[in-house]
């Protein structure tokens, strides 16, 4: 079974750090380009980050770049995204995705509160 | 920076036809995407390259495009077809990739 499993979520306070995982089974996790997209509660989707699929490129959206490093291990078949200097706007459930022309995959999503 | 709206809502009768729009300027150039979300669950694809159905996907389901607005069209709507609508898609130089504000469908 093609899945993506997101961990590493919590309550952290303003200005910590997290790092969130994403394990991929089912799939060759190396062939493809893969996301991060998050969505504060009650709101829309937002995409935060991407990474070619040999993990020497990636993107950021404004919000997070300086911030947030997206990365991957593709001998594990996991992603990563290690966020620091974490504010309160940055509270939301964290979505990885498979990207292929759209995102086919999504995992269940990982909550990230931060908050004093 | 780059943005794609869309209506905040959208009402339809059950089997009735509902559209749901998505404008941006980059759309002649880039690809679109629309996700359906429900409440509490992760999006799901249920169109992509603007107008090919996901396998699983039911025909009701369709996407076109037209300069800078893209269409999702929902024929035949049903009561489990009611939740959130996203359309995605990237800028000019495809380096960002950008949701539109989603569109909440609601069945009458």
């Amino acid at each position: 079974e093609v899945q993506l499993v997101e961990s590493g979520g919590g309550l952290v306070q303003p200005g910590g750090s997290l790092r969130l995982s994403c394990a991929a089974s089912g799939f060759t996790f190396s062939s493809y380009w893969m996301h991060w997209v998050r969505q504060a509660p009650g709101k829309g989707l937002v995409w935060v980050s991407r990474i070619n699929s040999d993990g020497s490129s990636t993107s950021y959206a404004d919000s997070v770049k300086g911030r947030f490093t997206i990365s991957r291990d593709n001998a594990k078949n996991t992603l990563y995204l290690q966020m620091n200097s974490l504010r309160a706007e940055d509270t939301a459930v964290y979505y990885c995705a498979r990207a292929s022309y759209g995102y086919h995959i999504w995992g269940q999503g990982t909550l990230v509160t931060v908050s004093s | 920076s780059y943005e794609l709206t869309q209506p905040p809502s959208v009402s339809v009768s059950p089997g009735q036809t509902a559209r749901i729009t998505c404008s941006g300027d980059a759309l002649p150039k880039q690809y679109a995407y629309w996700y359906q979300q429900k409440p509490g669950q992760a999006p799901v694809l249920v169109i992509y390259k603007d107008s090919e159905r996901p396998s699983g996907i039911p025909e009701r389901f369709s996407g076109s495009s037209s300069g800078t607005t893209v269409t999702l069209t929902i024929s035949g709507v049903q009561a489990e077809d009611e939740a959130d609508y996203y359309c995605q898609s990237a800028d000019s130089s495809g380096t960002y990739e950008v949701f539109g504000g989603g569109t909440k469908l609601t069945v009458l």
